[in-house]
């Protein structure tokens, strides 16, 4: 069974810092890992999605890189900003005809200003 | 891009009543929506998969007979949380899938009183 692990729990920047957001799942047969932003009391977000054969996507400030054979994810964010305060959750869909997706139990940020 | 929406955003019942929570694609077809529940300061549990037409797919530990899931047309699933009571209060969240990707509504506050 998929486990998917995020660290840390929590974290707490100021303003401006550049920072990593970590994720590992133990099965590495993975068809694509997304990762999501949360608001309280929100859905989700999607913020990047990366296929399995893909090593890292990039949106503006957000990079997210994929190791498949480690069961590795990253979220880096660059120049926070108190915006980004949320959680960040990842999620991994496996092979096969299954499309549900496991997610990690989410790391929540908050960036001082 | 897709929009998933839900009705209602929160709701507040009394205990043993049963509450409907609607979830529609708005602009393109969803041959199989996803209900989640998230426990706070938790991450999303996968409750069941339905598809259009068909009975839906329970996770171990869900009670199908608690939580009905009717996914009667390709833009509209709901469920009904039968004598609902105060343990089931929670976020419940609903995905679905088209386009080649997945698409999640902004959630419903379920408080049981």
């Amino acid at each position: 069974k998929q486990e998917v692990t995020q660290i840390p729990a929590a974290l707490s920047v100021p303003e401006g810092e550049n920072l990593v957001l970590n994720c590992s799942f133990t099965d590495s047969a993975i068809y694509n890992l997304q990762w999501f932003r949360q608001d309280p009391g929100k859905g989700l977000t999607s913020l990047l999605l990366i296929q399995s054969s893909q090593r890292e996507q990039t949106s503006g400030r957000l990079n997210a890189s994929l190791d498949k054979s480690s069961g590795r994810s990253t979220l880096y964010i660059a120049a926070s900003q108190p915006g980004d305060s949320a959680t960040y959750l990842c999620a991994v869909r496996p092979n096969g005809s299954a499309r549900q997706l496991t997610f990690g139990s989410g790391t929540q940020l908050t960036v001082l200003p | 891009g897709a929009v998933v929406s839900q009705h209602p955003s929160w709701v507040i019942c009394k205990s043993g009543t049963s509450v409907k929570i609607e979830c529609r694609s708005l602009d393109f077809q969803a041959t199989t929506m996803f209900w989640y529940r998230q426990f706070p300061k938790q991450s999303l549990m996968l409750m069941a998969t339905s598809n259009e037409g068909s009975k839906a797919t329970y996770e171990q530990g869900v009670e199908k007979d608690k939580f009905l899931i009717n996914h009667a047309s390709l833009t509209l699933s709901t469920l009904t949380v039968t004598s609902a009571h105060p343990e089931d209060s929670s976020f419940y969240i609903c995905s679905a899938s088209g386009q080649g990707a997945q698409y999640f509504g902004p959630g419903t506050r379920l408080t049981v009183l």
